[in-house]
């Protein structure tokens, strides 16, 4: 019963280095949601997907870009690291009927050096 | 001004008393209301949901909502070491995206 997904669990990266956050969820899930928590502070809405195919914008999108080709998967790109991306980055999903609440993997910690 | 406040903290209790959590919101819009535990380097997990003013119980939680005043809570009866967490509120308009307080990191001394 894996649920949301999220690798790797722990990455440092350099200033201008890119890299990609992977997020994958079993549960038929149409709607996932990648947020970043700093300290002290609740998670703030990077991008999110209501299914495949399908992105927008969240509250912080810039430096990020995502996809999603499939209804499982929802990869989150740091195009070139900046040591503000220095947080950890949760990914969430949720059933489209109902509107139920999301379900969180158990988050990346990323340090940009 | 953020949409979404959140007592601060941090709490400190002693196992066995009554807890309460408190978030006040400012967009109207919000329909759905829930309350997240998340342990020390782990990912929130749900631990209330709700939908429209009223209470909710489950076990020795109870989320209660007051959509006129904008202000929700969630207690926890005979708190327990156990229940040491942060508490986050979370709010949304419409599914796949929520918006968050900043939590509340609670501490259940035996």
């Amino acid at each position: 019963n894996a649920g949301v997904t999220q690798t790797p669990k722990f990455q440092v990266l350099k200033t201008g280095q890119s890299m990609t956050l992977q997020c994958a969820q079993d549960m038929n899930h149409e709607y996932m949601s990648w947020y970043r928590q700093d300290p002290g502070m609740g998670l703030r809405l990077i991008h999110y997907s209501v299914g495949a195919g399908i992105t927008d914008q969240g509250e912080v999108p810039n430096g990020y870009n995502v996809s999603r080709s499939t209804t499982e998967d929802f990869p989150l790109r740091l195009l070139s690291a900046a040591p503000s991306q220095t947080s950890v980055y949760f990914c969430a999903s949720s059933s489209g009927t109902g509107n139920q609440p999301q379900h969180f993997g158990d988050g990346t910690r990323l340090s940009i050096l | 001004q953020k949409e979404v406040e959140q007592d601060p903290g941090p709490l400190s209790v002693p196992e066995g008393a009554i807890v309460s959590l408190n978030c006040t919101y400012s967009n109207s819009a919000f329909q759905y209301f829930m309350w997240y535990r998340q342990y020390s380097r782990k990912g929130p997990e749900l631990l209330m949901y709700t939908y429209s003013s009223g209470n909710k119980e489950d076990g020795r939680f109870t989320a209660q909502v007051d959509k006129s005043s904008k202000y929700i809570s969630l207690f926890i009866r005979d708190s327990q070491p156990s229940d040491s967490a942060t508490y986050l509120c979370a709010m949304s308009a419409n599914a796949g995206k929520s918006t968050f307080g900043d939590g509340t990191t609670l501490t259940v001394k035996p």
